[in-house]
């Protein structure tokens, strides 16, 4: 089946440093979508992507999905205390009914 | 609004017993999803429906599973008998659209 590979698996940073992680796919996706969730929640959509080679932004967050629709990338600019969570990115072939869910990127950050 | 709410939040049960997890979705969304997850495997589809109907159930892991949506404000999930394995946390999502709201989840142990 499909999977998705994300990096790297954990990070520890500075604040006010940025971040930058991706997702690689064997298989086409039609849609891109990053997830952020905190302990004990489930994850919450930060951004969605859904044509080849598009960049959006969602505040501090840019994300670009790649022009062979096998890949994504998440940057977070100025990092804060509260991005600490775990980092998902979700591809669909469809219209984002049936998502595939990446291993997760471990977001820790020190004061 | 009301997002997606999910009980119990919390449930431990031993071997073999019948364990019912239950969801209201969002007022107005037409998919509804489960999903499982692991630290092993990570956040897995189980089922969805749209409309009340279920389209995809590839990702019940067997027969023990079982999901139902008798009406567009609630479903449930239900393992019988339940197996240490089992023990993950299982997380509820609906969506109108393109983006999938997740609940909080509802952590199963079995012992």
């Amino acid at each position: 089946g499909q999977q998705l590979n994300q990096s790297p698996q954990s990070m520890f940073i500075q604040e006010g440093e940025d971040v930058s992680m991706n997702c690689t796919s064997s298989s086409i996706f039609n849609t891109w979508l990053w997830y952020k969730q905190d302990p004990g929640e489930g994850p919450v959509l930060l951004i969605a992507l859904y044509k080849a080679g598009e960049l959006t932004s969602n505040g501090r967050l840019t994300a670009q999905f790649g022009i062979t629709r096998k890949d994504s990338f998440l940057n977070i600019s100025a990092s804060i205390p509260s991005d600490v969570g775990i980092y998902f990115c979700a591809g669909s072939t469809g219209t984002a009914s049936k998502l595939t869910f990446g291993t997760g990127t471990r977001l820790q950050v020190m004061l | 609004d009301a997002g997606v709410i999910q009980s119990p939040r919390h449930e431990v049960t031993e071997m073999g017993q019948e364990v019912t997890l239950r969801c209201k979705p969002i007022s107005g969304h037409d998919y509804l999803f489960w999903y499982r997850q692991t630290m092993m495997r990570g956040l897995e589809l189980l089922i969805y429906f749209n409309n009340n109907v279920p389209i995809d159930d590839s990702g019940m892991p067997e027969d023990r599973f079982s999901a139902k949506m008798p009406n567009a404000s609630f479903s449930t999930l239900k393992i019988q008998p339940s197996e240490p394995r089992d023990s993950a946390v299982y997380f509820c999502a609906s969506k109108r659209g393109n983006e999938q709201f997740f609940g909080p989840g509802t952590r199963l142990t079995v012992l």
